[in-house]
């Protein structure tokens, strides 16, 4: 059974603060990752993806991957309240574009 | 752009009772899911489609079936509905695995069923 762990939350922040959401896999062949965000009832939207260990940058937003340690995290620099919603981590293993979504964590910033 | 179009939005059901949740998208994606997702618990697979004829089971497939007759429509249908179906549910298309784009999948608004 292939399994996402996301950090039990909710998670809060000041504004303006970093907020940093992990999440580990159990697969060893994975080999892409994801970060979709969900605003409280509404469908998943992608922000983040990744392919290889280090770092991607996009904006405010930042996706730090390990496969040797099968942990991929999501950076959010200079929190805003718009960012509050729940983070789902997803992991695909190359199979038909399967993927398996963590249970997802609730980020909460505090103006 | 419409994307992906799920129906209806919202529905209640009797147990023993039967329907059809519809999905489209004109994205010519050839990748298609259904996933389902209650309260603390993330998105679990159901059924997904590689291509118009073609279908396989995901995670938790019991109790639902579904068909792909055309690239655009993805229908899950839902037998003798039980409480336990009561979720909301996502359809979402992605392209192929190759390239760049793998695991990209474009959702629709989700359709919340409950099951009285």
């Amino acid at each position: 059974q292939k399994e996402v762990e996301q950090n039990s939350g909710p998670l809060s922040v000041p504004e303006g603060a970093i907020a940093s959401l992990n999440c580990t896999y159990s697969d060893r062949g994975s080999q892409s990752f994801f970060w979709y965000r969900q605003y409280s009832g509404k469908s998943p939207e992608l922000i983040m993806s990744i392919y290889s260990n280090g770092d991607k940058e996009d904006g405010r937003f930042t996706a730090q991957l390990n496969k040797a340690s099968q942990y991929v995290s999501l950076l959010i620099r200079d929190s805003q309240p718009s960012d509050s919603a729940t983070y789902l981590c997803a992991v695909n293993n190359g199979a038909n574009s399967k993927l398996t979504f963590g249970k997802g964590i609730t980020l909460s910033v505090r103006p | 752009n419409a994307g992906v179009t799920q129906t209806p939005k919202f529905r209640i059901l009797k147990i023993g009772q039967s329907m059809t949740l519809q999905c489209t998208q004109d994205m010519n994606h050839n990748y298609m899911y259904w996933y389902r997702q209650d309260p603390g618990m993330g998105l679990k697979l159901i059924y997904y489609s590689v291509g118009a004829g073609i279908t396989d089971k995901g995670e938790v497939p019991n109790g639902y079936n579904v068909s792909r007759s055309t690239t655009e429509d993805f229908p899950l249908r839902l037998e003798l509905a039980a409480p336990s179906q009561t979720s909301v549910y996502f359809c979402a298309s992605s392209y192929s695995t190759s390239g760049s784009r793998t695991g990209e999948l474009f959702f629709g608004e989700g359709s919340r069923l409950t099951v009285l």
